[in-house]
């Protein structure tokens, strides 16, 4: 079965860090782009960041560029966000999302909710 | 960036009914234009790539279209499980953004 878990959200403080995570299964991981896309409460999808397939092409959203870094291990078929200097604005569920046919993403996490606050 | 405009926000029809949600571009996207079906408490789920390609087993029903700045998502007859959140989707030189979403919903 093809599937995406995250991890790693939780409770964090403003300014502090956080680094959430992503396990791939069920498919060949570093055949496909990845991407980070997020969903703060009650409102619409954001992308956040992606990552190709052997890490050589990798974009950031205007809002967490120099904050967030993307990475991936192809043999722990992990997908990883390190989101630093965190904001109340970056509260949402954070969505690992596999890149498929002409880059769209055709398969989904279910998230993992990232909660900013003091 | 390339911003995406969906209208309408909400749309309000009857299960076998025609829908028809539109997405604009900002500038040309070419036909890199993905459509997604969001029901609440679910992650997203592909509906169509390349503006007029259905997702493997996404039903016939749901169909795509246009190229350039204008894009519709048509479901040719609603039924009760189609009646969602839908968002557009562009891809451009590793920057994407997402339409802000419109609300299907049954009248």
């Amino acid at each position: 079965e093809v599937q995406l878990v995250e991890s790693g959200g939780g409770l964090v403080q403003p300014g502090r860090s956080l680094r959430l995570s992503c396990a791939a299964s069920g498919f060949t991981f570093d055949d496909y782009a990845m991407h980070w896309v997020r969903q703060a409460p009650g409102k619409g999808l954001e992308w956040v960041s992606g990552i190709s397939w052997n890490s050589g092409s990798i974009g950031y959203a205007d809002s967490v560029k120099g904050r967030f870094t993307i990475s991936r291990d192809n043999a722990k078929n992990s997908l990883y966000l390190q989101m630093n200097s965190l904001r109340a604005e970056d509260t949402a569920l954070y969505y690992c999302a596999k890149a498929g046919v002409e880059d769209a993403f055709d398969i989904w996490g279910q998230g993992t909710m990232v909660t900013v606050s003091s | 960036e390339i911003v995406l405009t969906q209208s309408p926000a909400t749309l309000s029809l009857s299960p076998g009914e025609r829908a028809t949600l539109s997405c604009r571009a900002s500038q040309s996207v070419s036909s890199y234009l993905a459509w997604y079906q969001q029901k609440p408490g679910q992650a997203p789920r592909l509906l169509i790539y390349d503006a007029s390609n259905r997702a493997t087993g996404i039903p016939a029903r749901f169909s795509g279209s246009g190229s350039g700045t204008d894009f519709t998502l048509t479901i040719s007859s609603l039924e009760p499980e189609d009646f969602a959140v839908y968002y557009c989707q562009q891809r451009s030189n590793w920057q994407y953004t997402f339409g802000q979403g419109t609300k299907l919903e049954i009248k």
